[in-house]
């Protein structure tokens, strides 16, 4: 079956850095890729939608100068949190889907505390 | 944006029991699919209903859809521990389109 794979599964960072996780589709080709945010005991929320080789389109009230969104291949896309900061603290969720249909599969999510 | 509610927020039952959750939603649909959460991970796809589907089965759960009232249930039957988890409706109107999820319900099933 179509798996797909986040890296880190967990990060730490301070207040100011940057953290860049992964996503990548590991058995077949994504054309799209997703990127939720889930808070603690609350559902998803989509953050943005990356195509790849174009620029990624961005939810309401989602900063894309904050999140950037790179899908540089047909199996990776990436997700920098720039200048993180203690509320960026969530579990990052990202989905690819071929674009033939409707079905997502999903990463395992990537656990971000920001000290 | 979420699509909409699920209820109940949270549900306890005994081992054995059957489970049902509820998933309402607010635009057109093209299909509904309901995922598993454990706690602190990924998604589990169980089971994707087609807007001109009304019931479908797989082991334990059945999914009803009811496209007028743009409704979705979940039933699990004969409930394990194992089941414990949060369960969440997501909608889809267009292929190639994000999933747009419910608020979910937190399973807990007690032995």
């Amino acid at each position: 079956g179509a798996v797909v794979s986040q890296h880190p599964s967990r990060v730490i960072c301070k207040s100011g850095t940057s953290v860049k996780i992964e996503c990548r589709s590991l058995d077949f080709q994504a054309t799209t890729m997703f990127w939720y945010r889930q808070f603690p005991k609350k559902s998803l929320m989509l953050m943005a939608t990356s195509n790849e080789g174009s620029k990624a389109t961005y939810e309401q009230g989602v900063e894309k100068d904050k999140f950037l969104i790179n899908h540089a291949s047909l199996t990776l896309s990436t997700l920098t949190v720039t200048s993180a900061h203690p509320e960026d603290s969530s579990f990052y969720i990202c989905s690819a889907m071929t674009g033939a249909g409707y079905e997502q599969y999903f990463g395992p999510g990537t656990r971000l505390t920001v000290t | 944006s979420q699509q909409g509610e699920e209820d109940p927020q949270a549900l306890s039952i005994q081992e054995g029991e059957n489970a049902t959750m509820n998933c309402s939603y607010k635009t057109s649909i093209n299909n509904l699919q309901w995922y598993r959460q454990n706690s602190g991970r990924g998604l589990v796809h169980l089971i994707l209903i087609r807007s001109n589907e009304r019931e479908k089965h797989s082991g334990r759960l059945r999914v009803t859809l009811d496209t007028s009232k743009k409704s979705s249930s979940l039933l699990i039957t004969a409930s394990r521990a194992a089941d414990t988890a949060s369960y969440f409706c997501a909608t889809s109107n267009q292929a190639g389109t994000a999933l747009i999820f419910g608020k979910g319900t937190t399973l807990s099933v007690s032995s």
